[in-house]
């Protein structure tokens, strides 16, 4: 069975500091990963996907993750934060050939200090 | 294009109740999903419908949580009577069968609480 690890339930950070959130999964064949942010009061957004190919992933906001397979990592990472990414983040993986259903981790929660 | 909602945004019920969360995938989106979150738990799959049959409902806690699909449109997630485990926030998502990024679209959620 699928299982997704988010270590840090809390991370408080600065303004303009770099950020990574740590992600370990656990799955039987090549996953698709997933991050997801959700800001108070919306649903989940789609931050950035891996399903294959190049290891470093691009997302909005200016957001990158990479997949790590030695590692069973896909951290995400901001160069500089800033205050409206305040939110919880979510990392997930897919399972593919079970349409689709995505298996969650518990969420991260970031603060952004002034 | 509207997103995924869902309705109502809250609801406080007493334990012996019925309640019914109703979502509204995007328009032409085949696939439908309800997630939930317990407070302080991860977010965990109950269901998937594909139009409107159930192709996996391996997540679905017990026999007191009915989800239906008529017409492939819109779903509903009745549970009945409702126990204070059942608090906490029902996600609905939406994905189109081959589209682009195979993403699901999340919507606000409808925050539940068993008093």
């Amino acid at each position: 069975a699928q299982s997704v690890t988010q270590p840090d339930i809390h991370i408080t950070v600065s303004e303009g500091a770099s950020l990574e959130l740590r992600c370990n999964y656990s799955y039987g064949a090549t996953p698709y990963l997933f991050w997801y942010v959700q800001s108070p009061g919306q649903g989940l957004q789609l931050l950035l996907k891996y399903f294959s190919g190049d290891t470093l992933v691009q997302g909005i906001k200016g957001f990158e993750a990479e997949f790590k397979r030695s590692q069973s990592s896909f951290n995400l990472r901001k160069p500089s934060v800033h205050w409206s990414d305040a939110a919880e983040y979510f990392c997930a993986v897919g399972a593919y050939n079970a349409g689709n259903m995505l298996t969650f981790g518990g969420g991260t929660r970031l603060m952004v200090k002034p | 294009e509207a997103g995924v909602t869902q309705f109502p945004s809250h609801s406080v019920i007493e334990k012996g109740q019925t309640v019914t969360l109703r979502c509204d995938p995007i328009s032409g989106h085949d696939n439908l999903y309800w997630y939930r979150r317990v407070m302080g738990k991860e977010i965990k799959f109950l269901l998937h419908f594909v139009k409107e049959s159930k192709q996996d409902e391996s997540g679905m806690p017990n026999n007191r949580f009915l989800a239906e699909r008529t017409g492939g449109t819109y779903s509903t997630l009745k549970v009945q009577p409702a126990e204070l485990e059942d608090s906490g926030v029902y996600f609905c998502a939406s994905r189109l069968t081959g589209g682009p990024n195979n993403e699901q679209f999340f919507g606000p959620g409808t925050r539940l609480t068993v008093l």
